[in-house]
């Protein structure tokens, strides 16, 4: 198969970290994204892993991938109300040209 | 740089009516893409094209068409809408397939 799956809520309170998991079936997938929905926009890209590295940080957000097994998570730190939104993580495969995404993690963060 | 731009943002079609969703990139981008977003789904390809001239399916391409004359524009058209195409659309460019892709707002669409 050729799913990606998320959970489908989180709720953070503000200052807290964050952490939204999402695993994969193919083991040929090249690059891992994750974007970010706000409500009533469309998405945007927060940030990608290619599949050979293990760990990527970007200021607040810190990306890990286990290729092992088929996992790949995102941590926001000091989640912001801002972060309020849809994350989808997404699976490229060069083989194929073929994009999926994940149905979407509703992060919900509390004041 | 307007980005993607997509019109309209909003639409109610009656079951059987036509009409042409409308997207735009003005970043000279030879890839670009419809999605459509349902609850819980994700977002799921309808069409593509890797250029001026060039279209394919994606993985829900039944009750859509596309073309791609030029560069910059890629409409969506539904040929006779049906209430299971009630569904937020989103059209998407990037440099080349696989690279980052730009997403336009989206267009509400509801089929009554």
């Amino acid at each position: 198969g050729e799913d990606v799956e998320q959970s489908l809520f989180l709720s953070v309170r503000e200052g807290d970290s964050s952490v939204i998991n999402c695993t994969y079936t193919d083991s040929s997938s090249t690059y891992l994204y994750w974007y970010k929905q706000e409500p009533g926009a469309g998405l945007q890209l927060l940030t990608y892993i290619f599949s050979n590295m293990d760990m990527k940080q970007d200021q607040r957000l810190t990306v890990l991938l286990n290729k092992k097994d088929k996992h790949l998570s995102l941590r926001i730190a000091d989640t912001q109300t801002g972060d309020s939104a849809i994350y989808f993580c997404v699976e490229y495969r060069a083989a194929g040209n073929k994009l999926t995404f994940g149905g979407g993690t509703r992060v919900l963060v509390k004041p | 740089n307007a980005g993607v731009t997509q019109t309209p943002k909003f639409q109610v079609l009656k079951t059987g009516q036509s009409m042409t969703l409308q997207c735009a990139q003005d970043m000279n981008h030879e890839y670009m893409s419809w999605y459509r977003q349902d609850p819980g789904m994700g977002l799921r390809l309808i069409h593509y094209s890797v250029g001026a001239g060039i279209t394919d399916q994606g993985e829900v391409p039944n009750g859509y068409n596309v073309s791609r004359s030029t560069t910059e524009d890629f409409p969506l058209r539904l040929l006779s809408a049906a209430p299971s195409q009630t569904s937020v659309y989103f059209c998407a460019s990037s440099y080349q397939e696989g690279y980052e892709q730009y997403f336009g707002p989206g267009t509400r669409l509801t089929v009554t």
